[in-house]
């Protein structure tokens, strides 16, 4: 039982690249989450999808996209990298109202 | 202002000191209340959970809520180095409405030094 696990671990853009972080988890979850989380600023919700098919938008949405294509995974893409997006990605699961567990996150750095 | 209120330190104590790390929010819908734990370049992990208010005590680790002064708290005894991590306080109205959104504080730093 893995729990949350996210791909890749680290990664370099220059701007204007696009990247697609992987997020996935193996405890049947029907919510799931993406987060940034920067300096002084907390943990900010990006976009979060509550079944299968179904996605919405958190408190900073700009600049990603997301999709939930199967139950277990849930994708975050940067369609055109900008240094404002370098952070500490993480992504989380619940399967009910309340408790989120969290996977180990994603370091990008956009140059 | 922030839903959610935490000071986000950077706090240190000596080992084995009782430590008291605090949050206050302002929407009186919120019902279910976290913990979270976070090591330096991990993820972070639940640590406490309580629903309403109340005590939920577990081990070292006691956490409290109070609704009617809108402020939770999480207290740490025998406090050791290895508890040295942020803490970020979570809340939510609850409700499956609500895509089980959490609020987050900005998290409090702790350093418990030997």
């Amino acid at each position: 039982n893995a729990g949350v696990t996210q791909t890749p671990k680290f990664r370099v853009l220059k701007t204007g690249q696009s990247m697609t972080l992987l997020c996935a988890q193996d405890m049947n979850h029907e919510y799931m989450y993406w987060y940034r989380q920067d300096p002084g600023m907390g943990l900010r919700l990006i976009h979060y999808s509550v079944g299968e098919g179904t996605t919405a938008k958190g408190e900073v949405p700009d600049g990603y996209n997301v999709s939930r294509l199967k139950k277990q995974n849930f994708l975050l893409g940067l369609e055109s990298a900008a240094p404002s997006q370098t952070s500490v990605y993480f992504c989380a699961s619940s399967g009910g109202a309340d408790t989120q567990y969290f996977g180990p996150g994603t370091r990008l750095t956009v140059l | 202002q922030k839903e959610v209120e935490q000071d986000p330190g950077p706090l240190s104590v000596p080992e084995g000191a009782i430590v008291s790390l605090n949050c206050t929010y302002s929407n009186s819908a919120f019902q279910y209340f976290m913990w979270y734990r976070q090591y330096s370049r991990k993820g972070p992990e639940l640590l406490m959970y309580t629903y309403s208010s109340g005590n939920k005590e577990d081990g070292r680790f006691t956490a409290q809520v109070d609704k009617s002064s809108k402020y939770i708290s999480l207290f740490i005894r025998d406090s050791q180095p290895s508890d040295s991590a942020t803490y970020l306080c979570a809340m939510t109205p609850g409700g499956y409405n609500q895509g089980g959104k959490l609020i987050f504080g900005q998290g409090t730093e702790l350093s418990v030094k030997p």
